[in-house]
């Protein structure tokens, strides 16, 4: 059986960093395309970034929220997937979510910035 | 960026009756070489994550019941719930993966009448 489960996430002042991770099982991980989700509260989806797997060249794309202050990476010997968040703002306040191709999601982690 | 709208924003519907939900892209997602249509649909419970519901626009993920179905090509789609059953009130999302950022529609919900 397929499952992610993320973690990392907690109250973070604005300006601050995070790092959150998502343990995967149950299917190859080194051979996935990996993706971040995010739901601010009350909100709808935003697809966050992605990365690919490292035989397809291990490379990033990001949504425009995402672009130049969160970093995705993997350790394909931990099955593990990583989000760097950096310089966070109170509207990153969401749950965050890791994903994979085949549509499985995480129950994801509460991220929360505020003074 | 691909836009996806999504219509109605919300909907009631009597038990057992059909619902109709609709999701447009900006841009054709519509891959000419395979003919695939790049769009999945997902359902969200209050309280839970998203779920696969369909994908290719029109295959059900596993173990969805098959009273969902979807339909359309190219710009206009359609997730349809043939007859709803309690359990199916959630918000539901169109996704496109056609091209990054792979965009969301900003969902419909859907209650009983």
């Amino acid at each position: 059986e397929v499952q992610l489960v993320e973690s990392g996430g907690g109250l973070v002042k604005p300006g601050g960093s995070v790092r959150l991770s998502c343990a995967a099982s149950g299917f190859t991980f080194s051979n996935a395309w990996m993706s971040w989700a995010r739901q601010a509260p009350g909100k709808g989806l935003e697809w966050v970034g992605r990365i690919k797997s490292k035989t397809d060249g291990g490379t990033t794309d990001y949504g425009a929220a995402a672009k130049g202050r969160f970093t995705i990476s993997r350790d394909d010997s931990k099955n593990t997937l990583y989000l760097q968040m950096n310089s966070l703002k109170t509207d990153d306040t969401a749950v965050y979510y890791c994903t994979t191709p085949g549509g499985t999601w995480g129950p994801g982690t509460l991220v929360t910035v505020s003074s | 960026d691909i836009v996806m709208t999504q219509s109605p924003d919300s909907l009631a519907v009597s038990l057992g009756e059909r619902a109709t939900i609709n999701c447009k892209s900006s841009q054709s997602v519509l891959y000419s070489s395979n003919n695939n249509n790049y769009l999945a649909w997902y359902q969200q419970k209050p309280g839970q994550s998203p779920k696969l519901l369909i994908y290719w626009a029109s295959s059900r993920g596993s173990g969805v019941p098959d009273r969902f179905s979807g339909s359309g090509s190219g710009t206009d789609f359609t997730l349809t719930i043939s007859s709803l059953q309690a359990e199916d009130v959630a918000v539901y999302y169109c996704q496109q993966y056609y091209t990054t950022p792979f965009t969301f529609g900003p969902g419909t919900k859907v209650d009983i009448k």
